[in-house]
């Protein structure tokens, strides 16, 4: 079945640097959603991409899909404390999400 | 508009009982969706409900359940509970159009004894 697998499962950084989550499909995704968790809470959608190479910007936050519609990047540039927890990936298929396992963030302030 | 609401917010029960969770969704919105989250597993989608029909399904055994009123509000139910159950469970309202983002609720913490 339809796997997505998201790297890498923890980062600790320090705050200021960048972040990075990279998340791959075994199959061509219609779209890919993003959603961040913050410890104790719950999923909150951040963003939909859908288009084939789509690139969007939230603030420091940058989201990239790829050409092939199989892999999908979040960035973050100079993380802040409020930056913490954990960002999964999201990728739809034929009126399925399927998560990825997500990428727990930590930072040392 | 009120967001998603999950009752009970904590529960323990024991093996082989049975347990149901309550879900009521985003006004208007007309899908629901069960996930359960362990720290070991991730986000494991058990279904979807739209207009009170299952329209998809995880790969979850047949303990687990659930069904869609009319109101859209939904209900979940496991019947003999192993440890194994021990999760958070997210339920999750969207509007029903295809690719729709998940609005979460706060969860049930189900710990099973």
């Amino acid at each position: 079945g339809q796997q997505v697998m998201q790297i890498p499962q923890y980062q600790h950084v320090q705050e200021g640097e960048d972040f990075t989550t990279y998340c791959n499909s075994s199959t061509t995704l219609s779209n890919i959603q993003w959603y961040k968790q913050r410890p104790g809470g719950h999923p909150v959608f951040l963003i939909q991409l859908v288009k084939s190479g789509e690139v969007k910007k939230q603030k420091r936050l940058t989201f990239q899909f790829g050409e092939a519609k199989k892999n999908s990047s979040l960035h973050i540039t100079a993380t802040q404390t409020t930056d913490v927890g954990t960002y999964f990936c999201a990728g739809g298929r034929a009126q399925k999400l399927v998560f990825g396992q997500g990428t727990r963030l930590t930072i040392n302030p | 508009k009120a967001g998603v609401t999950q009752t009970p917010r904590y529960l323990i029960k024991t093996r082989g009982q049975q347990v149901t969770l309550s879900c009521s969704p985003i006004s208007g919105h007309r899908s629901v969706s069960w996930y359960q989250q362990t720290p070991g597993q991730g986000l494991q989608f058990l279904f979807e409900y739209f207009s009170e029909t299952q329209r998809n399904k995880g790969n979850f055994p047949g303990r687990f359940s659930g069904r869609q009123f009319s109101n859209s509000r939904s209900e979940m139910n496991v019947s003999t509970l192993e440890l194994g159950d021990s999760a958070l469970y997210l339920c999750a309202s969207r509007t029903g159009e295809i690719n729709s983002p998940l609005h979460f609720g706060n969860g049930t913490r189900l710990t099973v004894t």
